[in-house]
């Protein structure tokens, strides 16, 4: 059965620190890993990751794929209040005519200023 | 362009009824996927449309059903509800079938008392 699992499940940190979010799968017809951030309702996207080894980079926030060891990471340097919220990954499994996101539980993350 | 809209926002449904919710997805997009949101499971998939075709479908009862229009705007009905439907129905839009990132709506908050 597919699965995605985040670590850690919860994580504190005060405003510049920087923080790595994991997150590893096992998906069927594996395609592209995606990160998405979750304050109030929508999930916002952040990165989608199809490649291994390629690091993609959106200001604070870089996310890199390992798809050897069936694993991401993001991670956000010099953090901000206004990071503080719910961290999703997701693999999307495609194939066939499947083709849907498999989401971990996600990790939250509370900023102290 | 607009993103995804999700109407309605709130709903509050009795044992026994049914829904219906509503997802305009981004203009020029073709696949709309469903996903409930639960603090105990987090995100799980419903199910996904393309061309008005239902291409995959979650591990949830045949309580859920979907439909897609020709515009693309999707609804999904939940009949005879059950106090744990209530979670939060997001849908995701993507511009093509496969490896595209997935963009989601506000959301629905659904409680059934």
């Amino acid at each position: 059965e597919d699965k995605v699992v985040q670590s850690p499940l919860s994580l504190v940190v005060h405003e510049g620190d920087t923080v790595t979010l994991n997150c590893s799968y096992e998906v069927t017809n594996f395609r592209s890993l995606l990160w998405y951030k979750q304050e109030k309702k929508a999930p916002t996207f952040l990165f989608m990751l199809t490649s291994s080894g390629i690091e993609k980079k959106s200001g604070r926030l870089s996310s890199i794929l390992d798809k050897k060891e069936l694993f991401s990471i993001l991670n956000i340097t010099a953090t901000q209040t206004g990071d503080s919220a719910v961290y999703l990954c997701a693999g999307l499994n495609y194939g066939g005519a499947t083709n849907k996101l498999i989401f971990g539980t996600g990790t939250l993350l509370a900023v102290q200023p | 362009k607009a993103g995804v809209t999700q109407t309605p926002r709130y709903l509050i449904k009795t044992r026994g009824q049914q829904v219906t919710l509503s997802c305009s997805p981004i203009s020029g997009h073709r696949s709309v996927s469903w996903y409930q949101q639960t603090p105990g499971q987090g995100l799980q998939f419903l199910f996904e449309y393309f061309s008005e075709t239902q291409r995959n479908k979650g591990n949830f009862p045949g309580r859920f059903s979907g439909r897609q229009f020709s515009n693309s705007r999707s609804e999904m009905n939940v009949s005879t509800l059950e106090l744990g439907d209530s979670a939060l129905y997001l849908c995701a839009s993507a511009s093509r079938t496969a490896n595209t990132e997935a963009f989601f709506g506000q959301g629905t908050r659904l409680t059934v008392v």
